[in-house]
């Protein structure tokens, strides 16, 4: 099993639809976890971080479920230039090891006019 | 504003040749990593430096070497290029524990 697991898509939605997607992790001592967007051939831009009470950031919400291991990225009102591979990273923090910081292979949005 | 900077951006190498990735960051972070992004495939680490003076391996260090040169600087050397190491290669920062790295905006290296 991967440690971080991401649905590839492709997402396909109209302008204005609300999407979801999810990301599960294995390992229980993650501790932090962010959600980054990747354009066609460009870095990874970080979009949030994900906090335990979770948070939202205009159309974009963030919430974590550390029981079933899982977070997850919900956006509204979709637009055009949501279009992007969206990447989850988990962190398990200690042990001063950067090697876990792990990415998800990413989720394709493509937001359809 | 620069954030994280690294040249070059793109690079086309015939197989043997040897090159050098340089990445720089302006933020003062302390931990600094360089990743491979292949088509289809999410990122993989390859080294990483958790702070200045220290260096260490990530999933797919095979064929690289890295000098963390001061804080600012972490480049990626390629001894004798081979053609499975075409890829984009993303260097990253971030500040410490629990923070989000930072990438630049990768080279795009072609070995033929």
């Amino acid at each position: 099993r991967k440690e971080v697991e991401q649905d590839p898509g492709p997402f396909n939605v109209p302008e204005g639809a609300t999407v979801a997607f999810n990301c599960t992790y294995s390992n229980s001592a993650s501790q932090s976890f962010f959600w980054y967007r990747q354009d066609c051939r460009k870095e990874p831009k970080l979009l949030m971080s994900v906090y335990s009470s979770g948070n939202e950031d205009g159309r974009f919400t963030a919430q974590l479920n550390r029981a079933s291991q899982y977070i997850s990225l919900l956006i509204r009102d979709s637009k055009l230039s949501d279009s992007a591979t969206y990447l989850c990273v988990v962190n398990q923090e200690g042990g001063g090891s950067a090697r876990q910081l792990t990415f998800g292979s990413g989720t394709q949005l493509t937001v359809l006019p | 504003n620069a954030g994280v900077t690294q040249t070059p951006k793109f690079q086309v190498l015939k197989t043997g040749q040897s090159m050098t990735l340089q990445c720089a960051q302006d933020m003062n972070h302390n931990s600094m990593y360089w990743y491979r992004q292949d088509p289809g495939m999410g990122l993989r680490l390859i080294y990483y430096s958790a702070s200045e003076g220290t260096t260490d391996k990530g999933e797919v260090p095979n064929g690289y070497n890295v000098s963390r040169l001061n804080k600012r600087e972490f480049s990626l050397r390629l001894e004798s290029a081979a053609p499975s190491q075409t890829s984009v290669y993303f260097c990253a920062s971030r500040e410490g524990t629990g923070r989000a790295q930072h990438f630049g905006d990768g080279t795009r290296l072609s070995i033929l």
